[in-house]
């Protein structure tokens, strides 16, 4: 069965330093989200990107963040300066080729940021 | 802003007895709604869905249940099994927004 997969599994970073978190959807998806879950609190949406473009983002997905699909198979969510804040579980998720389809999740990026 | 509410954290069941979890949600726009299970340093696994033209989506041991007028979903187990403890979450779609998830236990 097609899944969605995420490297690293876990990234312990320096504040102040860029990062980025990479994804391989379900190849045949049209749609690519970010989403995170701070420890202990809920997952919370980031950003979705359709058509090699963002369709929508939340306040969370400030300058700081940026999303890229730099080929046919990868999608990276880069966050330029790291904060403290920014230490939490990054799930990515697509979804096939209407937006209300199921969107089907990695198993999540751990950062912590020192 | 709390768009999606599940207001138990946690939920314990004995095995073989029906689970129900519960969500409530104040966006009158979402037009479909999502149950995920989620297993600890795993990413949330698509379980049941139902639009808002259904009241009720039954997939094996999973039903869905809408009420629109009231703004409420709720999610039935049975029976329920020790596999099914997980945390559960309730999204509306307009974009996903996540509830805080239930914690459910099923205590074999």
């Amino acid at each position: 069965e097609p899944e969605v997969t995420q490297t690293p599994s876990h990234q312990v970073t320096q504040m102040g330093q860029e990062v980025i978190l990479r994804c391989v959807p379900i190849s045949n998806h049209l749609y690519f989200y970010w989403y995170r879950q701070i420890l202990g609190q809920k997952v919370e949406f980031l950003v979705s990107f359709y058509n090699n473009e963002i369709s929508e983002k939340s306040e969370i997905f400030d300058d700081q963040f940026s999303v890229e699909r730099p080929d046919g198979s990868n999608f990276t969510l880069k966050i330029r300066s790291t904060k403290l804040e920014d230490s939490a579980m990054y799930f990515c998720a697509s979804s096939g080729r209407r937006i209300q389809e199921t969107q089907y999740f990695g198993p999540g990026t751990r950062l912590l940021v020192l | 802003d709390q768009q999606v509410k599940q207001n138990s954290p946690s939920l314990s069941v004995q095995e073989g007895r029906i689970s129900i979890l519960n969500c409530d949600y104040t966006n009158s726009m979402f037009d479909y709604f999502l149950w995920y299970k989620k297993y600890p340093a795993e990413g949330p696994t698509f379980l049941i869905s139902i639009s808002s033209i259904k009241d009720k989506n039954e997939d094996g041991r999973f039903t869905v249940f809408l009420n629109k007028s009231a703004k409420h979903l709720s999610l039935h187990i049975v029976p329920s099994q020790p596999g099914d403890s997980a945390v559960y979450f309730c999204a509306g779609y307009d974009k996903v927004i996540f509830g805080p998830g239930t914690s459910l236990s099923v205590i074999p």
